[in-house]
């Protein structure tokens, strides 16, 4: 089953522009990752930010995360035409097993 | 350092038949984690060995299962196709696995259509 909740499903803009892209989830949780898939290829870690933390960043990459509002955002400041792919959080419920638990993931296009 | 290895990328087979796939962890890590991802369902977890014991499980019928070797490779099979495992099958590895705050590596996965 799938613990988070993604938005939007699908984001296009331009390329230079910010995206910032929301997931929800269900659980409490002990980490939150994003990753990016291109076309349907292998999943790319981009970031880990534990629950104890609140924002976190890695180069063009903000994350932050509200275990109050059990709610994490992406944000990809100064997007670029290679950014486009999909993005997934994917969560560790705490007391949980090694295994991640995805969203349905947002679609990004960046328009040249 | 390589990273995750899949083999094959592509697999073609019919109902009725079974399959093994294969995945090489990073050099050094323990746990092997197996992902399915399909349209319909999004990505979903399969199991989990670690030090060649399943650890982990699933929602699955039975006829997938995996196995994990002493040099930390991992197989997984699915007996008797049905069209519905037609899907893109991820492996992950990871130095520990079990833990917070380990970080699960992808490969490059494998396309299996059942015709």
């Amino acid at each position: 089953s799938q613990q988070g909740e993604e938005d939007p499903q699908a984001l296009s803009i331009q390329e230079g522009e910010n995206a910032t892209m929301n997931c929800s989830y269900k659980t409490s949780i002990n980490n939150l990752q994003w990753y990016r898939q291109n076309s349907g290829r292998g999943l790319v870690h981009l970031i880990l930010i534990r629950s104890n933390e609140r924002e976190k960043h890695s180069g063009r990459l903000r994350v932050t995360l509200d275990t109050s509002k059990k709610s994490s955002s992406l944000l990809i400041t100064a997007s670029r035409a290679a950014d486009t792919a999909s993005y997934f959080c994917a969560t560790i419920p705490q007391g949980g097993a090694q295994k991640l638990v995805f969203g349905q993931g947002t679609r990004l296009t960046i328009n040249p | 350092k390589a990273g995750v290895t899949q083999t094959p990328r592509y697999l073609i087979k019919t109902r009725g038949q079974q399959v093994t796939l294969s995945c090489s962890p990073i050099s050094g890590h323990r746990s092997v984690s197996w992902y399915q991802q399909t349209p319909g369902q999004g990505l979903q977890f399969l199991f989990e060995y670690f030090s060649e014991t399943q650890r982990n499980k699933g929602n699955f019928p039975g006829r997938f299962s995996g196995r994990q070797f002493s040099n930390s490779r991992s197989e997984m099979n699915v007996s008797t196709l049905e069209l519905g495992d037609s899907a893109l099958y991820l492996c992950a590895s990871s130095f520990l696995g079990g833990g917070n705050t380990d970080t699960q590596y992808f490969g490059p996965g494998t396309r299996l259509t059942v015709l």
